[in-house]
C-alpha cells in the first residue's frame, strides 16, 4: 500500500518560470492538503481540496498560486512566475476519515 | 505571533540524556498532535492527545496534554542518535481539520 507520493522531489526554476508540483494521495483517500515549509520554519497550511473541489484556500497567496485535484490523476499545486521567496519545501498530505499522512515533499529552489 | 509556541527551538544533547520539549498556547484545543520530521522527509505523526491531563507513552517518549488543554509536552528518556529530528506540535482547526503547526524543536542527539 503505497504512501503519499510527490514529484518531483527537487525542482529548480528561474525567476519568472512556472512550477508544477504533483501529489498522489494514498489509495482510497479523497482529501488532499498542501503545506509550505520555509527554511528553518514550521509548516504552514495552504489549501485543502477534495476531489474536484477547493474546500479551503485561506492559506494560499492571493496571486500566482493555484491548486486543483481533478477527478482523475494527482493533485497539482501550480506557481506561476516564481520569485526567490517561493523557494521552500512543499508538502502534501492525504486523509480519508482520520489522520493526515504526509508525502516526502518537493523542494523548490528559485534561482 | 504563533498560535503554538514551541520551546526550545534548538536542543543539542549527548546520547543517554533526558529532555523535555514544550508546546504552549493561550488557546484551548480539542486535541494536539506531535509529529517528527527527519531531514528531507515529511512529518510523521507520533501521537494525538485528546483529554486534558492525558499522558501517552510511546517507548521512550512520553506525551502529556495540559489539564486546561492549552499546552503539551514531550519527554524523551535516554535519548539516542536516532531521535534526532524536528519535533512539531500541531492543532486541528476548522471543519476541514487543517493543521496549524508550531515552529518546531530541532533536536540533535550526539553519540
Amino acid at each position: 500500500n503505497a504512501g503519499v507520493m510527490q514529484n518531483p522531489r527537487h525542482l529548480v526554476r528561474r525567476r519568472g518560470q512556472e512550477a508544477r508540483l504533483r501529489c498522489s494521495p494514498m489509495k482510497g483517500h479523497s482529501h488532499v492538503y498542501w503545506y509550505r515549509q520555509l527554511p528553518e520554519e514550521g509548516l504552514k497550511f495552504m489549501v485543502y481540496l477534495q476531489k474536484e473541489n477547493i474546500i479551503d484556500e485561506s492559506g494560499m497567496p492571493k496571486e500566482r498560486f493555484s491548486a486543483e485535484f481533478p477527478k482523475e490523476g494527482p493533485s497539482i499545486l501550480r506557481i506561476q512566475q516564481v520569485v526567490r521567496g517561493d523557494s521552500a519545501a512543499y508538502f502534501c498530505a492525504s486523509s480519508q476519515l482520520e489522520g493526515q499522512f504526509f508525502g516526502p515533499g518537493t523542494r523548490l529552489t528559485v534561482l | 505571533t504563533q498560535l503554538l509556541e514551541q520551546s526550545p527551538q534548538f536542543l543539542s544533547i549527548q546520547e543517554g540524556e533526558n529532555l523535555t520539549v514544550y508546546c504552549n498556547s493561550s488557546s484551548v484545543f480539542s486535541s494536539l498532535q506531535w509529529y517528527r520530521q527527519e531531514p528531507g522527509e515529511g512529518p510523521v505523526l507520533l501521537v494525538t492527545v485528546v483529554t486534558g491531563g492525558e499522558v501517552k507513552k510511546l517507548k521512550r517518549l512520553t506525551f502529556q496534554f495540559g489539564d486546561a488543554r492549552k499546552d503539551s509536552s514531550l519527554h524523551i528518556t535516554a535519548a539516542q542518535p536516532g531521535d534526532t529530528g524536528l519535533y512539531l506540535c500541531a492543532a486541528l482547526r476548522g471543519a476541514g481539520n487543517m493543521l496549524t503547526f508550531g515552529g518546531g524543536t530541532r533536536l540533535m542527539v550526539k553519540p
